[in-house]
């Protein structure tokens, strides 16, 4: 069965380090999302993204976030310089269309900012 | 505003009794969509059902059960005979019908332990 795979499963960095978090959507979606979780809380949305264009975006994905289908495969999160409050689980997901038809998650990549 | 709540941060049940995790959302859109999610202790989010604002029929799927209730705002989920596999967290969201492409907004989640 398809899945979106997520890499590195693990990341530590250091405060202020850019880092990017790699994703693999199942392959013939067509919109990708990236959520945080924060641990023990709820799940958030950051950003939405389709024909190489962002959809839309929450108040959390500022200017030190982006995002980049750099290929037909991969979709990355990129934070610029990294802070503490950055240290959460992040979640890629895709779906084969928009419109709120399902979103298939990967397995998570827990970021932790020291 | 778009919001879910989920009221029940934990609950915890005797394997084979039947629970359920209530979820209340609040949306002025006509049309929308609402989900269940469960992660595991793994930690990955997966998808249990879907369910549009405009079938408010009840669906059962082997031991789970979902009532929808837009009268309430409500789109409860129950485990029927409940099983140590079934420990994990499980949330509830919403999302809106096109534009946004469909950004789901997630409620706090409930925890879940069953004991056997």
């Amino acid at each position: 069965e398809p899945e979106v795979t997520q890499t590195p499963s693990h990341q530590v960095t250091q405060m202020g380090q850019e880092v990017i978090l790699r994703c693999v959507p199942i392959s013939n979606h067509l919109y990708f999302y990236w959520y945080r979780q924060i641990l023990g809380q709820k799940v958030e949305f950051l950003v939405s993204f389709y024909n190489n264009e962002i959809s839309e975006k929450s108040e959390i994905f500022d200017d030190q976030f982006s995002v980049e289908r750099p290929d037909g495969s991969n979709f990355t999160l990129k934070i610029r310089s990294t802070k503490l409050e950055d240290s959460a689980m992040y979640f890629c997901a895709s779906s084969e269309e928009g419109g709120s038809l399902v979103q298939y998650f990967g397995p998570g990549t827990r970021l932790t900012v020291t | 505003a778009q919001k879910v709540t989920q009221a029940q941060t934990e609950i915890s049940v005797v394997e084979k009794e039947d629970v359920t995790l209530d979820c209340v959302y609040e949306t002025r859109d006509t049309t929308y969509y609402l989900f269940w999610y469960k992660q595991p202790p793994s930690g990955e989010l997966v998808f249990l059902i879907r369910r549009n604002s405009f079938d408010e029929q009840n669906e059962i799927s082997g031991r789970y059960s979902w009532n929808f209730q837009k009268s309430t705002s409500s789109f409860n989920f129950t485990i029927t005979a409940s099983q140590v596999v079934d420990s994990a967290v499980y949330f509830c969201a919403l999302s809106p019908y096109g534009g946004s492409q469909g950004n789901l907004i997630f409620g706090k989640g409930t925890k879940l332990s069953v004991k056997p």
